[in-house]
């Protein structure tokens, strides 16, 4: 069965960096677009960030345009997320998220998430 | 970008009765609208894609509907554990987005 389990996350000061991983199995990883979205506490479901199956094309929020970075490695299975200049309200919990295709889809399967807390 | 609004914000109806969530996109975007179910504590479930196919498991008194820029999640019968919060979500293009999203309780 198709599993997605995140990890990396932690408490890190304004302006620091952290990377997230997303170990996924059960699925031909290679053929599928993967999303990061995620959620401040109490508030609602915010995408961040999309890869294509092949890696050559990459998408972002504009909230996190040119600080976080999305990568994936096939040879590992695993997604990443590389979090830069993080602010106060990158405070969220970061899903990862499987896509129903390589490229456009919705997202069928989700990991549990893994809590990034900015704070000094 | 398409913006994506939800109404009502929350709403609260007895077991059993039918319960309609309203989805509406800034722009025409087609049928790729998926709807959302994310139990407290718990982690978002898909629901419904392409506006209206049922995702296997889900149980039937879930229902889509809708094609350009509105769209409905209908529930036919509420049960206690249908007790969320429900987005919807675009999925023809980036940037992906969500809905604010409907906290469903029971009365």
């Amino acid at each position: 069965q198709v599993q997605l389990v995140e990890s990396g996350g932690g408490v890190v000061q304004p302006g620091g960096s952290l990377r997230l991983s997303c170990a996924a199995s059960g699925f031909t990883f290679s053929s599928y677009g993967m999303h990061w979205v995620r959620q401040a506490p109490g508030k609602g479901l915010e995408w961040v960030a999309f890869i294509r199956y092949d890696g050559n094309n990459k998408y972002y929020a504009d909230s996190v345009k040119g600080r976080f970075t999305i990568s994936r490695d096939t040879s590992k299975n695993t997604l990443y997320l590389q979090m830069n200049s993080l602010r106060d309200e990158d405070t969220a919990v970061y899903y990862c998220a499987k896509g129903s295709s390589g490229t456009w889809g919705y997202f069928d399967y989700w990991g549990q998430g893994t809590l990034v807390t900015v704070s000094s | 970008d398409i913006q994506m609004t939800q109404s009502p914000s929350s709403l609260s109806a007895s077991v059993g009765d039918r319960v309609t969530i309203t989805c509406r996109a800034s722009q025409g975007m087609s049928d790729y609208l998926a709807w959302y179910q994310q139990k407290p504590g718990k982690v978002p479930k898909l629901l419904i894609y392409a506006a209206s196919t049922l995702q296997s498991g889900v149980p039937s008194r879930f229902s889509g509907s809708g094609s350009g820029t509105d769209f409905t999640l209908t529930i036919s019968s509420l049960q206690p554990e249908d007790v969320a919060t429900y987005y919807c979500q675009k999925y023809n293009s980036a940037p992906f987005t969500f809905g604010p999203g409907t906290k469903v309780d029971i009365k």
